[in-house]
């Protein structure tokens, strides 16, 4: 079974600068997807950024970006110029991919980190 | 936009009581499931189903059952429900395809309080 690991559980960033958060997961697989999810307080959960681990190229969208380090299991996020909406809780997520399921496999959640954005 | 509508916000129910979650997404994604949030312990993965009538047991199904009558609705069931079922229920869904990056979508979550 994979597991998804936040060492993180609170962060805080001064407004306008640039925060990192942890992810390391375990896998023996060698083909799977990685994301960042996002849950504003009692808001929705809405995808950040995703990942293919075939892809050797880091993912970016506008000010998300992630590290992602496969020999190390390692997926962090960047996020630069911090902004007051980013405060939220910050979910690191696994799925597997191939066939299993159809690819209906569900995501295995790290326990998240909780951004405070300081004005 | 992908909706993902989840019938409660909010749902208080008695010990012992069958309780009945429902969700219904419009996009029609072949992939529902039913997580569970807890503070501390993320999300974990309750039931999935990848097509109508099917299901698949994720990480903690002990306790919840699922019903897909039609491909837009998941309801999850709560047979007899106990104290320690109060929390957080997220529906998600999303397109299926073995080798696809497509995203879970998902509902704004049904707090249930079980007394």
């Amino acid at each position: 079974a994979q597991t998804v690991t936040q060492s993180q559980p609170e962060m805080s960033v001064q407004e306008a600068e640039t925060v990192t958060l942890s992810c390391t997961y375990d896998t023996s697989e060698s083909d799977y997807y990685l994301f960042w999810y996002k849950q504003p307080p009692s808001r929705q959960m809405i995808l950040v950024i995703r990942q293919e681990a075939y892809k050797q190229q880091n993912a970016t969208e506008n000010r998300f970006s992630v590290n992602f380090q496969k020999a190390a299991k390692s997926f962090s996020l960047k996020i630069s110029d911090s902004q007051l909406g980013d405060a939220a809780m910050y979910f690191c997520a696994y799925r597997s991919a191939g066939l299993s399921g159809g690819g209906a496999d569900g995501l295995t959640f790290g326990k998240g980190t909780h951004l405070i954005i300081q004005p | 936009d992908v909706k993902v509508t989840q019938s409660s916000r909010y749902l208080v129910k008695r010990t012992g009581e069958k309780v009945f979650l429902e969700c219904v997404q419009d996009m029609d994604h072949e992939n529902m499931f039913w997580y569970r949030q807890d503070p501390g312990l993320g999300l974990r993965l309750i039931y999935f189903s990848y097509d109508v009538k099917m299901k698949e047991k994720g990480d903690i199904p002990e306790g919840y059952s699922v019903s897909r009558e039609k491909k837009e609705r998941f309801s999850l069931i709560l047979e007899s429900a106990s104290t320690n079922q109060t929390s957080m229920y997220l529906c998600a869904s999303s397109f299926a395809g073995a080798y696809s990056n497509q995203p879970q979508h998902f509902g704004d979550g049904t707090r249930l309080s079980i007394l």
